[in-house]
C-alpha cells in the first residue's frame, strides 16, 4: 500500500493562478517531507522540503503547508507560470533513513 | 543532472534476457540508489548503498540485484527480465556530509521495455 497518497493526479491551471497539490501520510515517524519537480525526459529534482517542527515554508512562489495533526502537507505554487508545467512528487522519510516514500505524482499544466 | 549519468538511456529487451543498467556519479557522494517509476505509482526504491561494502534492499527488490563497483558506480541487474519490469529507472545519489536533508540527486533515467 502507498504510504504517501497524493492528489490530484493531474491539474490544469491558468497562468497567474494558484496551483495546489495535496499529500497525506500514515507513518507518524516520518520527519522529512520534500517535494520534487520532474520535467519530461529528466530526473526529479528537489524543489522544496520541510521538517514537521514548522507549519509552513516558503521559497519564492513555492510554499509548503504542513498539518502534523492531520498528517497532511501541501504544495502551493503562486502566480503559476507555463514554465512550472511538470510532474510534482511529494515524498516522506525519516531523516537519515534512506527509505524515502514517494506519492504517485501530479502532472501540472499551466495554460498561457 | 549531468553529475549523475545513466547508461543506456533506452533499452528494449526480450523476456528472459539478462540486462544491466549502469549509473556513474561525479558528485563524490557516498550514497547511491536505484528507483523505478511507473505511471500512477510514483517512484519506488529498489536498492540503496551507503558505500561499496553496504548494500540494502528497498521496497521492491525482488527480481533485481545490484553491484557497487566503486564509490562512483552502482549498477542494477535484471537476471531474467519480465514484461512487468517495463518502467523508467532512475539512479540517485546523496551525501549527508553535504546536505542535512539527505537531498537526493537523480540521473536522467533509463527507459526499459521488456517484450
Amino acid at each position: 500500500q502507498q504510504q504517501v497518497k497524493q492528489s490530484p493526479q493531474s491539474l490544469i491551471v491558468q497562468k497567474g493562478g494558484i496551483s495546489i497539490i495535496n499529500c497525506a501520510y500514515e507513518n507518524t515517524a516520518f520527519d522529512y517531507f520534500p517535494w520534487y519537480q520532474q520535467f519530461p525526459g529528466k530526473g526529479p529534482a528537489l524543489l522544496i522540503a520541510i521538517r514537521p517542527d514548522v507549519s509552513e515554508k516558503k521559497e519564492g512562489r513555492f510554499t509548503i503547508s504542513f498539518n502534523k495533526s492531520a498528517k497532511q502537507f501541501s504544495l502551493h505554487i503562486m502566480d503559476s507560470q507555463p514554465g512550472d508545467s511538470a510532474t510534482y512528487f511529494c515524498a516522506a522519510s525519516i531523516m537519515n533513513n534512506n527509505d524515502m516514500r514517494f506519492g504517485a505524482g501530479t502532472r501540472l499544466t499551466v495554460k498561457p | 543532472d549531468a553529475d549523475v549519468t545513466q547508461t543506456p538511456r533506452n533499452r528494449i529487451t526480450k523476456t528472459g534476457k539478462r540486462i544491466m543498467l549502469e549509473c556513474s556519479q561525479t558528485k563524490g557522494h557516498d550514497r547511491m540508489y536505484w528507483y523505478r517509476q511507473d505511471p500512477g505509482l510514483g517512484l519506488r526504491l529498489i536498492y540503496y548503498s551507503f558505500d561499496v561494502k553496504d548494500i540494502n534492499k528497498g521496497e521492491i527488490s525482488d527480481g533485481y540485484s545490484v553491484s557497487r563497483q566503486a564509490q562512483a558506480k552502482f549498477s542494477l541487474s535484471l537476471e531474467s527480465a519480465i514484461p512487468n519490469q517495463t518502467a523508467l529507472y532512475f539512479c540517485a545519489t546523496s551525501d549527508l556530509r553535504q546536505s542535512s536533508y539527505n537531498e537526493q540527486f537523480f540521473g536522467p533515467g533509463t527507459r526499459l521495455t521488456v517484450l
